[in-house]
């Protein structure tokens, strides 16, 4: 299967601390997505990364991925209690038409 | 405002009592897809569209069925649901058909079948 997987399944931190999750992959991608869900809520999109590409930064984002390695980071500095929620990567494997996610990352912000 | 509405929210219902879950857009997406959702297992697509009139099979098509005969709307169908289609679906849409860009998700629903 294409579906990436995350890692830690879940990740406590203090507030102001910086969260790093990681996700893999097993084959060639056109992209790579990272979306976060609040508790039972729909998934929101925070950023896209392109296979071409090795870094992106949003705000507090930043993703790097290394297609050699077939994997991602997802790094939010300075985090807050807001930012608790589940974080999905999901791909995009070339030449195909859907989205496959992994099965997320349980980030808790403790304030 | 922009956004994916998804109806019912909620539905308890029984084994083989034919549903349908709505889901409309109003971006003028030309790609939609079904998601069921299950702890452990992530996300799961079950269809998706690229344009209207064209559907396509995701991971776990099996017990469902859509259609796109408008461009905003993709019902997703279950004929006769069984207990193990209990579970959290989300629809989504992108306006590329090539998922280069964002997708955007409806706010689920969350189906019990007894």
């Amino acid at each position: 299967s294409q579906q990436g997987e995350e890692d830690p399944q879940a990740l406590s931190i203090q507030e102001g601390e910086n969260a790093t999750m990681n996700c893999s992959y097993k084959t060639s991608i056109n992209n790579l997505q990272w979306y976060r869900q609040n508790s039972g809520r729909g998934l929101v999109h925070l950023i896209l990364i392109r296979s071409n590409e090795r870094e992106k930064h949003s705000g507090r984002l930043r993703v790097t991925l290394d297609t050699s390695k077939k994997s991602s980071s997802l790094l939010i500095t300075a985090s807050r209690a807001a930012d608790t929620a589940s974080y999905f990567c999901a791909t995009l494997q070339t030449g195909a038409n859907n989205l496959f996610f992994g099965t997320g990352t349980r980030l808790t912000v403790i304030p | 405002e922009a956004q994916v509405t998804q109806n019912p929210r909620y539905l308890i219902t029984v084994t083989g009592k034919k549903l349908t879950v709505t889901c409309s857009q109003n971006m003028n997406h030309e790609y939609m897809s079904w998601y069921r959702q299950d702890p452990g297992l992530g996300l799961r697509q079950i269809y998706y569209s690229m344009n209207v009139e064209v559907t396509d099979k995701g991971d776990v098509p099996e017990g469902y069925k859509v259609s796109r005969k408008e461009k905003r709307n993709f019902p997703l169908i279950l004929e006769s649901p069984s207990p193990n289609q209990t579970s959290l679906y989300f629809c989504a849409s992108s306006f590329e058909r090539s998922l280069t860009d964002t997708q955007y998700f409806g706010p689920g629903t969350r189906l019990t079948v007894l």
